[in-house]
């Protein structure tokens, strides 16, 4: 009975490198969410994605970023040129797509820009 | 635009009382509205929700109130255990939409 998977847990990254973060969600959803969490702040919406298509990235800076979530695999989120105000918990979250249903968060990736 | 918001950043509450966590938002189209609980290094955990056609939801020890006219939520914890500590995050979300809006959470501290 998997959760939400998601890794690496911890990514250390130096400025100008690419960050790939990963997320599986739960068996049988197909709508899939990235959230950000600075410190002290609360989850800031980030892309909305259903199998191969972004439904929703006005959350998401237009440069560098960039989301994916293929028919097979893992949804991508990949972060180019990595800056040292991208350190923050990433949150992936999946729900079936039903009305109100709550979503189902992994644990996050912590990205960490050196 | 914070249209969810928790003004409280934290509470501190002694074992066995009440916890009383608010949340108020500023969308009238909102209509389904949920509780997360938040554990360091932990992604948020989903406790209880509440929608619009309800003024309170119960599971537990744990009560939803929900006040449409004023536009605010409060989250009840009865009696407090310690295990409760965590960071309590509220959303909302309109029906047939997909983007669920966040608070900025409530630091709670359940004192032994």
């Amino acid at each position: 009975n998997a959760g939400v998977m998601q890794n690496p847990r911890h990514l250390v990254r130096r400025r100008g490198q690419e960050a790939r973060l990963r997320c599986s969600p739960v068996k049988g959803h197909s709508h899939v969410y990235w959230y950000r969490q600075l410190p002290e702040e609360g989850l800031k919406f980030m892309v909305y994605l259903q199998k191969e298509n972004i439904i929703d990235e006005s959350g998401m800076p237009k440069e560098r970023f960039s989301a994916e979530f293929p028919k097979e695999g893992p949804s991508i989120l990949r972060i180019q040129q990595v800056v040292r105000g991208d350190s923050a918990a990433y949150f992936c979250a999946s729900s079936p797509g039903s009305s109100n249903s709550p979503l189902h968060f992994g644990n996050g990736t912590r990205l960490t820009v050196t | 635009d914070q249209q969810v918001k928790q003004n409280s950043p934290s509470l501190s509450v002694q074992e066995g009382r009440i916890s009383i966590l608010n949340c108020d938002y500023t969308n009238s189209m909102f209509d389904y509205f949920l509780w997360y609980k938040k554990y360091p290094a932990e992604g948020p955990t989903f406790l209880i929700s509440i929608s619009s056609i309800k003024d309170k939801n119960e599971d537990g020890r744990f009560t939803v109130f929900l006040n449409k006219s004023a536009k605010h939520l409060s989250l009840h914890i009865v009696p407090s255990q310690p295990g409760d500590s965590a960071v309590y995050f509220c959303a909302a979300i309109k029906a047939g939409t997909y983007k669920y809006i966040f608070g900025t959470g409530t630091r709670l501290k359940v004192l032994a």
